[in-house]
């Protein structure tokens, strides 16, 4: 069964500082995975995702993500840190198996940037 | 465009009472989903459409939870003697189609119900 792992309930990042939020995940077959960020009292909102190819993806608001095979970790990343940044961040895996397309979510990691 | 919307945003009703939650998704989304987020959580799927049909329901807790989508449009989440257990914020998702694994879900900001 697919199974996405976030460690971390909670990261402190000065604002300016690179960021990195951690995922690590278990699939049996090709892994797709996806990261979501939750503002308060909003639904998720589609960061990136990676699917084939680069293993170093990019998406909205300047993030990235690595993709590592090896570790099967799917790390976000940010070179430099906003207030603004400060949100639920959640990473997710899509379940290629019983339920047609369904995301299996992590707990998520509360980011938490100070000026 | 217009996103997935959900109505209510908020609603607060007594235990053991009925209710209905609504979503709307994107205009020409064929697959749609519900999910519930607890406190503190991640998003846990309840039941997820492609069409009308409900092509896996396996996540709703038990039968006093129910959805429908009769125009594959539209969707209604119902849930019936509601328990204080059932307090979360319910999530809908659309998606351009369910077998496409690159397309992302879209998200409506939920429905926080409240059961007292």
């Amino acid at each position: 069964a697919q199974s996405v792992a976030q460690p971390e309930d909670q990261v402190n990042v000065a604002e300016g500082n690179p960021l990195t939020v951690k995922c690590t995940y278990s699939v049996s077959g090709n892994p797709y995975l996806f990261w979501y960020v939750q503002y308060p009292n909003r639904g998720l909102q589609f960061l990136l995702k990676y699917i084939t190819g680069d293993n170093l993806v990019k998406g909205s608001y300047g993030f990235e993500a690595e993709f590592n095979k090896s570790q099967t970790s799917f790390h976000l990343k940010k070179p430099s840190a906003l207030v603004s940044d400060s949100a639920l961040y959640f990473c997710a895996v899509r379940d290629t198996g019983g339920s047609q397309g369904n995301l299996i979510f992590g707990k998520g990691t509360k980011l938490s940037v100070k000026p | 465009g217009a996103g997935v919307s959900q109505t209510p945003s908020n609603k607060v009703t007594e235990k053991g009472k009925y209710v209905e939650l609504r979503c709307d998704p994107i205009s020409g989304h064929t697959a749609l989903y519900w999910y519930r987020q607890s406190l503190g959580q991640g998003p846990e799927f309840l039941i997820y459409f492609q069409g009308t049909g409900a092509a896996d329901d396996s996540g709703l807790p038990n039968d006093r939870f129910f959805a429908v989508r009769p125009e594959g449009s539209v969707s209604t989440l119902k849930i019936q003697r509601t328990e204080r257990g059932d307090s979360a914020v319910y999530l809908c998702a659309s998606s351009s189609t369910g077998t496409d694994y690159n397309s992302p879900l879209h998200f409506g900001n939920g429905t926080r119900l409240t059961v007292t």
